[in-house]
């Protein structure tokens, strides 16, 4: 089955920018959400379709995706924004949904 | 306004069977483009997608599970079930059930609040 691949951890300064990645086998080519997910909370969706937002998400969160890898940046980082992150792919196929991992954000 | 809510068991005994319903309202899943999924995360786990039930009836199931784990729709009463059979407590997790369109790319925009259930004797 697909696997995406992130990273545990990722730490950063406030105002400065956080990538974080999501490696799968050509992800290019196939569609990708990310999510944000903050202690006791439902998920929450802030990247879909590679790079567009959802209403009420900020500018600051934006989306990549090619090759092997997509990457969610998030500039300007805020202390609001510690959180669990998560990729999901969307696949036109009998498997159609796939979670990475996911990684904490860490605001230092 | 789009609102998904997950009720069931708190408790669960091994081998027995779960089942969840996801009571919603806001939207039709008989209109085309729309879908329910569920997903579950273990204590201090990542997200893990169970099942997916698209407006045509159409079904898919995580390969890890499907032997498993069924997945139903009662479009009125805006209701999808999900059914788990002979439960083990590595199935002790929140359980999510969300809604999913083609606006958003079948992303899921809208989740419920997940309900906690304990798989233990």
């Amino acid at each position: 089955s697909y696997v995406l691949t992130q990273p545990p951890s990722v730490s950063v300064a406030p105002g400065q920018t956080a990538r974080i990645t999501c490696g799968g086998n050509n992800i290019g080519s196939k569609t990708v959400h990310w999510y944000q997910q903050k202690p006791g909370q439902a998920p929450v969706l802030v990247v879909y379709d590679d790079s567009d937002r959802p209403s009420g998400i900020p500018e600051r969160f934006s989306g990549s995706n090619s090759g092997n890898t997509a990457t969610l940046t998030i500039s300007r980082v805020e202390a609001g924004d510690r959180a669990d992150y998560y990729c999901h792919v969307w696949d036109h196929s009998s498997v159609p949904w796939v979670f990475g991992g996911g990684t904490k954000l860490t605001v230092l | 306004q789009i609102t998904l809510k997950e009720s069931g068991p708190t408790l669960v005994k091994p081998t027995q069977t779960l089942t969840l319903t996801c009571t919603f309202s806001g939207f039709s899943l008989s209109t085309s483009g729309v879908a329910v999924g569920w997903i579950r995360q273990p204590p201090g786990k990542a997200l893990e997608w169970l099942a997916l039930i698209y407006w045509n009836d159409d079904k898919r199931y995580s390969p890890s599970l499907k032997s498993r784990v069924t997945i139903t729709k009662d479009s009125s009463k805006n209701q999808v079930v999900l059914t788990m059979t002979n439960v083990d407590p590595v199935d002790t997790a929140t359980y999510y059930c969300a809604h999913s369109t083609t606006v958003v790319a079948w992303g899921l925009d809208y989740w419920g609040q997940g309900t906690l259930v304990t798989v233990s004797s």
